[in-house]
């Protein structure tokens, strides 16, 4: 079955940009969308279609794609940002929807 | 203002089932892909189907495949999954999603827990 590929944890000091990968086959084909959620919370959508961002959420949150790899990037991270973050696309026939496994974000 | 509020979880017996409800408001449901997506305790999110419109299409992930069923009601703003020959392993906080192309799963329930142990 189709997998995205996330890495478990990133660290970063406030203030610094925070990078997180998330690589799959079907990425050059299919949407990535990128969510945050907070421990207790459901997700919130920070991230649509590779690099869209929902209104309300802060301009420091970017997205971007290169083949089979798509970066979240938060600029100037703040500690409230600490969460798990999930990317989220679909396979290549676009039918069954794939969640990477999760980065959690440490804010140190 | 869009809500979509998840019930019917609860403890259940390895084998027993379950039926969960979603009841949507706020928006036109009959217009609009769901899918239920769930997090066991500590784990990630993990797609568990979804549904057309008009119910006409419905896709699941591979190890609920012919246990679960994932239904709607559009005339009650309604969507369903019916659970049998539950699992420990479907342990799990289930939330209800809406879904478009162009925003992803911009909305979400507040989540409903299903335990399966004896």
């Amino acid at each position: 079955s189709y997998e995205l590929t996330q890495p478990p944890s990133v660290s970063v000091s406030p203030g610094q940009t925070a990078r997180i990968t998330c690589s799959g086959d079907a990425l050059p084909k299919q949407y990535a969308y990128w969510y945050q959620q907070k421990p207790g919370q459901a997700p919130v959508l920070v991230i649509y279609k590779d690099s869209e961002r929902p209104s309300g959420i802060p301009e420091r949150f970017s997205g971007s794609s290169s083949g089979t790899t798509v970066t979240l990037t938060i600029s100037g991270v703040q500690a409230e940002d600490e969460a798990d973050y999930y990317c989220q696309s679909a396979d290549s026939s676009g039918t069954h929807v794939v969640f990477g496994g999760g980065t959690k974000l440490t804010v140190l | 203002e869009v809500q979509l509020v998840e019930s019917g979880g609860g403890l259940v017996q390895p084998g027993g089932s379950l039926r969960l409800s979603c009841a949507a408001s706020g928006f036109t449901f009959s217009s609009y892909w769901m899918s239920w997506v769930r997090q066991a305790p500590g784990k990630g999110l993990e797609w568990v189907a979804n549904i057309k419109q008009d119910g006409s299409e419905k896709y699941y992930v591979d190890s609920v495949k012919g246990r679960f069923t994932i239904s709607r009601d559009n005339a009650k703003n309604s969507l369903y999954l019916q659970m049998n020959s539950l699992r420990a392993e479907d342990t799990a906080v289930y939330y209800c999603a809406r879904w478009t192309d162009s925003s992803g799963y911009n909305y979400w329930g507040q989540g409903t827990l299903v335990t399966v142990s004896s």
